[in-house]
């Protein structure tokens, strides 16, 4: 059964650093998306993209953030200055297959970001 | 603000008993509505979606959904101990792709043997 991946499962940082977190979304879907849970708290969402632009963006995804689709499989969340309030587990999710009606998320397994 | 909201729990149930949990939201266009189920350190995995009012029954998990009452369940029969876990509640504005899913905080199961 496809499956969304992301890499790494864990990337510890200093602060200040810029990280990349890798998704290989599912292969057909047509919308991506990444979220964040800080340990403890609520899935928020951070951005969804579609044909090749972002669609919609939280008050989170800040000039900081941004996002790619560099080619044709991989979707990537990059953060430049990383704070110490972005330690979290980072979810991309992707759904939409074209003619369908209802259209469900699916989550990779997540990137756990430790900010030092 | 538009909200989802969960009891934290925990909900303790025996094992083989029925796990009932509630969600309500506060958007009333919310078109789309979703059961996760996410294991501790582990990513949300979808197990139930309902759109329209009335039941959806997929194996031993029920949904039930109320749009005029803005509410949203998940029963779980014959619960058993790998049940435990923290079962989100989505919602989405629209049924299409597209739009974010905003969550609840989760109610943690525990399924005692």
């Amino acid at each position: 059964e496809p499956e969304v991946t992301q890499t790494p499962s864990h990337q510890v940082t200093q602060m200040g650093q810029e990280v990349i977190l890798r998704c290989v979304p599912i292969s057909n879907h047509l919308y991506f998306y990444w979220y964040r849970q800080i340990l403890g708290q609520k899935v928020e969402f951070l951005v969804s993209f579609y044909n090749n632009e972002i669609s919609e963006k939280s008050e989170i995804f800040d000039d900081q953030f941004s996002v790619e689709r560099p080619d044709g499989s991989n979707f990537t969340l990059k953060i430049r200055s990383t704070k110490l309030e972005d330690s979290a587990m980072y979810f991309c999710a992707s759904t939409g297959l074209a003619g369908k009606t209802y259209n469900e998320q699916f989550f990779g397994p997540g990137t756990r970001l430790t900010v030092l | 603000q538009k909200e989802v909201e969960q009891n934290s729990g925990p909900l303790s149930v025996p094992e083989g008993a029925i796990a009932s949990l509630n969600c309500t939201y506060s958007d009333r266009g919310s078109q789309s509505f979703f059961w996760y189920r996410q294991y501790s350190g582990k990513s949300p995995e979808l197990i139930m979606s309902i759109y329209s009012n009335g039941d959806k029954e997929d194996g031993r998990f029920t949904a039930q959904l109320n749009k005029a009452s803005q509410y949203v369940s998940l029963l779980i029969r014959d619960s058993q101990p790998s049940d435990s876990a923290t079962y989100l509640c989505a919602v989405k504005r629209i049924k299409a792709a597209g739009n974010k899913l905003t969550f609840g905080g989760g109610t943690r199961v525990l399924v005692k043997p």
